[in-house]
């Protein structure tokens, strides 16, 4: 089966810097890999997704890269906010049947003010 | 405003006790899903489902149960056969699948503890 690894699992920055948050995965039939942010007491939340025919995309402060031939995607957080801290988990989904969701174990994001 | 509410957000279990965690969508979503997340691990998938009426173990069903009887509706039970019940669960839903990858939508949880 499919298997995300992701690191680093906690990064601390100084408020204006930027964070990168990398992941493999290991099936090179996933096709579809989303990013979430999960803040404390809450549920995981969509911040970005990116699918295998693209290889970067953007949203204001936030960006994701993919690598197809070397299996790994990134999130990058620029112009970081103490409000982006939070929980991150990336995750790899492999296409037919149901939604087979494959998750990394997160990483703590601190941005100390 | 269309969501999945979770209920309880907080629950205690006591030895020997069944207990049920609430979950609702009105996204009109096919596929609901629950998880379990555990500190410093990833989210585990308990059981899924694709449509009213039909339901698959995930990779960790053992001691747990699930129904689904309505579109809206996809309740979990954590039965006594759980003996490692305290975690973080999480409910999700999605669009049908067959043709597309569509995100999970998730609420935001239901914390159970042991008394």
């Amino acid at each position: 089966g499919e298997n995300v690894e992701q690191h680093p699992s906690t990064l601390s920055v100084q408020e204006g810097d930027s964070a990168v948050i990398k992941c493999t995965y290991s099936d090179s039939a996933s096709n579809y890999f989303p990013w979430y942010k999960q803040e404390l007491g809450k549920g995981p939340q969509l911040i970005i997704d990116i699918r295998s025919n693209v290889g970067e995309k953007k949203d204001q402060r936030i960006a994701v890269t993919l690598n197809k031939t070397a299996k790994h995607f990134s999130l990058h957080i620029t112009e970081t906010q103490p409000e982006d801290s939070a929980v991150y988990f990336c995750a790899a989904l492999l296409s037919g049947g149901y939604q087979k969701v494959t998750f990394g174990i997160g990483t703590k994001l601190q941005v100390i003010p | 405003d269309g969501g999945i509410t979770q209920s309880p957000k907080y629950l205690f279990r006591k030895e020997g006790q069944n207990v049920t965690l609430s979950c609702e969508q009105n996204l009109n979503h096919d596929a609901m899903y629950w998880y379990r997340q555990d500190p410093g691990q990833g989210l585990r998938l308990i059981y899924y489902s694709q449509i009213v009426n039909d339901f698959q173990k995930g990779d960790i069903a053992e001691g747990y149960s699930v129904s689904r009887e309505k579109k809206e509706s996809f309740p979990l039970t954590v039965t006594s056969a759980q003996k490692n019940p305290t975690a973080f669960y999480l409910c999700a839903s999605s669009p049908r699948t067959d043709y597309s990858n569509q995100p999970q939508h998730f609420g935001d949880g239901t914390r159970l503890s042991i008394l």
